[in-house]
């Protein structure tokens, strides 16, 4: 059975960090890219950066690019997202989802980030 | 604002049909047929429905179907259910600088 957890949310002041983890399970990690997702409270999904299964083709979504870090570790089986510089409008729900076939097929059932002074 | 734009809202009665449009550009769902949707309940992740604009995950009913013309995208979901109430979002791929884009939602109340 696929499983995605996340970690790391939690309470950061505005201009701060945060490194979030998904471990995953039930499949062959480096076979799959890996994608992080955010949905602000009350709010639609976003898309925020997508990292290929062997590490080398990474992208980012405008509003994070230059802040996020994605980076992944096929030995543990563990997907990861630095969050510097932290913004009021980053507070969200953070999930991690598989990607398949132009789609992300599997979902973690989301880390919340709130930046707030 | 979304880069997809959905109708903030459907509706249909026990057993009827509803279509929800997603409506992007020629650089997106114009350019692709890497539409998927995603069925979203109330505090719980998002689940695959439609992938490739018209295939179905293993497990997803022969309810929902998704089609596609031109920048337009929708998803039907026949014979509707209780359960079928949810929030959809549409997806579709973008480009290189924001890969995967998304509709605003669809809430769908089944009357």
């Amino acid at each position: 059975e696929v499983q995605l957890v996340e970690s790391g949310g939690g309470l950061v002041q505005p201009g701060g960090s945060l490194r979030l983890s998904c471990a995953a399970s039930g499949f062959t990690f480096r076979n799959h890219g890996m994608n992080w997702a955010r949905q602000a409270p009350g709010k639609g999904l976003e898309w925020i950066s997508y990292i290929g299964g062997d590490g080398r083709a990474i992208y980012y979504a405008p509003s994070v690019k230059g802040r996020f870090t994605i980076s992944r570790d096929n030995g543990e089986n563990s997907l990861h997202l630095q969050m510097n510089s932290l913004r009021a409008e980053d507070t969200a729900v953070y999930y991690c989802a598989r990607d398949f076939r132009w789609s992300q097929d599997y979902w973690g059932q989301g880390t919340l980030v709130t930046v707030s002074s | 604002q979304s880069a997809l734009t959905q109708p903030p809202s459907a509706s249909g009665s026990p057993g009827q049909s509803v279509t929800i449009s997603c409506t992007g550009t020629s650089n997106d769902v114009g350019a692709y047929n890497y539409v998927s949707w995603y069925q979203q309940y109330p505090g719980k992740a998002p689940k695959l429905i439609i992938y490739e604009v018209t295939k179905r995950p293993s497990g997803v009913p022969d309810r929902f179907s998704g089609s596609k013309s031109g920048n337009t995208a929708s998803l039907t979901v026949s014979g509707l259910q209780a359960e079928d109430e949810a929030d959809y979002y549409c997806s579709s791929y973008g480009d290189i600088n924001n890969r995967w884009v998304f509709g605003g939602g669809s809430k769908l109340t089944v009357l």
